[in-house]
Parts: structure tokens; C-alpha cells; sequence
């Protein structure tokens, strides 16, 4: 079984610019979740995704948005990027039901300039 | 308050021995779940253990046991006859469910772990 995958995995972008960050799950997982981890703040969650509604939310701002699709990928945007962006963004994926394990993919490595 | 905090920001332990990673939390919520990740140099968060806040038994897997004491707020992971390769940033984490925004996950701040052969 093939695991979470995230693309891309490394992305430079300037301040003021947007990035959309994508991640598959595992094969019938339908919660997908993100975080950013950043060696100040460590890991932070940022929102779930279950069966393409928003099933939860960090204490971000809005300008980190996401969604998901019916096949359960999920898509993270940040619009009006900052210096304080450039973090590991983690995405993992879980079946949703009772222990909700979660399975992380590799990461997207964001710097921002 | 944190959530979840791991008091120990580096460890060190022989190749073989056994080590004890320590973390407690805090929750008002009856219904929780507690979960151990390994993240070496690579970056990707391995999945460990995990244990339900009503689960009786201690959960193990293979080198892998959480040592869950409810009453302490305690969930501390031990690993068994340490390998090279068990090397890494150890997470504790939990999920509580909160009533008007579901699951919520909170992360320590890791103990970076080194294995001495």
C-alpha cells in the first residue's frame, strides 16, 4: 500500500507570493490533516479535512486555506506569503475512525525570501 | 498551559539498553487518544504507538511500549534494547475532541534521542 505522498517537496517563493502544497493520502484514508512545523513553534496543527468538508481548525490565520477533494486528496494554500511562513508542512492522512492514527508524508519544505 | 510537554530535550543511551522518553498532558476531556511519532534527520513523522484514554492495558508494539499511568497525566514510551537506528526526534502527541471543532491534535516539543553503540 502506497503511502501519504506530498508534492512538491521543496519550494522557494518570495514574500507577498501565494503557494498551494498538495498531499495523497493513503488508499481509502479519508482524513487528511496539516501541519507546519517550524524549529521556533515545533509542530502546530493547522486544519482536518474529512470527506471533503472541514472538520477542523487550528489557531491560524486566513490566509492558510485547504481543501479536499472526492478523492480525498487535499490541497493547502497560503496567500500573501511571510518571512515567518518558511516551514516543513506535513500532511497525514488517517482512516478516521476510532484511534485515528495518523500517517505522515515526507513534507513540503517551504522557504520564503 | 501546554498540552503536552516533554521536559526532556536530549537523551543518550547505550546500544542494547532500554530508554524512557517522558511526556505528560493535559485534558479536561474524558474521551482522548495519546500517540508516539519517531522523526529521524529524513523529516517524515513515523507513527509509533498509540493508546486510548479508556484502554486498560498498556499499548506495546514490538520495541515500543506506553507506560500510561491516566491518574498522573503521564504517557511515557519506552523503548527496548536500543538500536543505532532508533536515533531521531521523538514526538508525544495527543487528540482531544472538542465539542465545536472536532479533533484537535497537539504536539510536545520532542526529545531528540541519540543511540551510543
Amino acid at each position: 500500500k502506497a503511502g501519504v505522498t506530498q508534492t512538491p517537496r521543496y519550494l522557494i517563493k518570495t514574500r507577498g507570493q501565494q503557494v498551494t502544497l498538495s498531499c495523497s493520502p493513503i488508499s481509502g484514508h479519508r482524513s487528511v490533516s496539516w501541519y507546519q512545523q517550524t524549529p521556533g513553534q515545533g509542530l502546530q496543527f493547522l486544519f482536518e479535512y474529512f470527506s471533503e468538508t472541514q472538520r477542523n481548525k487550528g489557531n491560524f490565520p486566513g490566509r492558510f486555506s485547504g481543501r479536499q477533494f472526492s478523492n480525498s486528496r487535499s490541497e493547502m494554500n497560503v496567500s500573501t506569503l511571510e518571512l515567518g511562513d518558511s516551514a516543513l508542512y506535513l500532511c497525514a492522512s488517517s482512516s478516521g475512525q476510532t484511534s485515528y492514527e495518523q500517517y505522515f508524508g515526507p513534507g513540503t519544505r517551504l522557504t520564503v525570501t | 498551559a501546554q498540552k503536552i510537554t516533554q521536559t526532556q530535550p536530549g537523551m543518550f543511551v547505550q546500544e542494547k539498553e532500554a530508554v524512557t522518553l517522558d511526556c505528560t498532558y493535559d485534558t479536561s476531556d474524558p474521551s482522548y487518544g495519546l500517540f508516539w511519532y519517531k522523526q529521524p534527520s529524513s523529516g517524515e513523522m513515523i507513527f509509533l504507538i498509540y493508546q486510548g484514554s479508556y484502554d486498560q492495558q498498556n499499548a506495546t508494539e514490538g520495541r515500543y511500549s506506553l507506560n500510561f499511568q491516566k491518574a498522573r497525566k503521564s504517557a511515557n514510551l519506552v523503548i527496548s534494547a536500543s538500536q543505532l537506528g532508533d536515533s531521531a526526534m521523538y514526538f508525544c502527541a495527543m487528540r482531544e475532541v472538542q465539542r465545536n471543532t472536532g479533533n484537535q491534535f497537539y504536539f510536545g516539543t520532542g526529545t531528540s534521542l541519540t543511540v551510543i553503540p
